[in-house]
């Protein structure tokens, strides 16, 4: 398996550009997070799926930020319109047995 | 109070030592503690889980301690390829699972 893979690597745009992040979990996990992290902030959970049903997003900053899972394979996280203090580096990961399993993360700077 | 905190360090130890890291969470009903390791720019990748008897994985030792609601790490015998962030992770389970990261320690092991 290739483990979970998210696209792109990084991103740079300009303030209220609309962002589209994505993210592929591992075949057969049932539960898929996304995170955001910062050097000020760490690692905040944003959204939470299972069973590609949204569970809980209380992390979801604002209505600028939406999430959608429309299959087991795929997620996607969109930020609209992006502002220069949504630059982060986002992670998905899908969950085993308790165990997370991280991607390789999107780097995401909003000039 | 924050749900889980750790002191963010940073620690810097000379190789062959000892280091411990302590981790501290609000929530008594909490279920399931987890440490994870990220390097520089890198997504965050498990460690190891703690149980409520202890359990040690090679030169890294973890304890949980429920009635003072604290979980360690221990490491021994410190390589270079040690140096990291160490994130506590805990976990308990509502009407969904809960899962909050601790702002993690890092860890700079020197020559």
């Amino acid at each position: 398996d290739a483990g979970v893979i998210q696209s792109p690597r990084h991103e740079v745009t300009e303030m209220g550009q609309e962002v589209t992040l994505r993210c592929k979990p591992i075949s057969g996990h049932n539960s898929l997070f996304w995170y955001r992290q910062t050097m000020m902030r760490g690692l905040e959970l944003l959204i939470y799926f299972n069973n590609n049903v949204p569970i809980d997003d209380s992390g979801m900053p604002e209505d600028r930020f939406s999430a959608k899972m429309p299959n087991a394979s795929f997620s996607t996280l969109k930020i609209q319109p992006s502002e220069p203090r949504d630059s982060a580096v986002y992670f998905c990961a899908s969950v085993d047995y308790n165990e997370q399993f991280f991607g390789p993360g999107t780097r995401l700077t909003v000039l | 109070r924050k749900e889980v905190e750790q002191d963010p360090g940073p620690f810097n130890v000379p190789e062959g030592a000892t280091v411990a890291f302590n981790c501290t969470y609000s929530n008594s009903a909490s279920q399931s503690f987890f440490w994870y390791r990220q390097d520089c720019r890198k997504e965050p990748k498990l460690l190891m889980s703690v149980y409520s008897s202890g359990n040690e994985d090679g030169r890294f030792t973890a304890q949980l301690n429920r009635a003072s609601q604290y979980i360690s790490l221990l490491i021994r015998d410190s390589k270079l390829s040690d140096s990291a962030t160490y994130l506590c992770v805990v976990n308990w389970k509502t009407s969904y699972d809960k899962v909050i990261f601790g702002p993690g320690t890092s860890l700079s092991v020197i020559p």
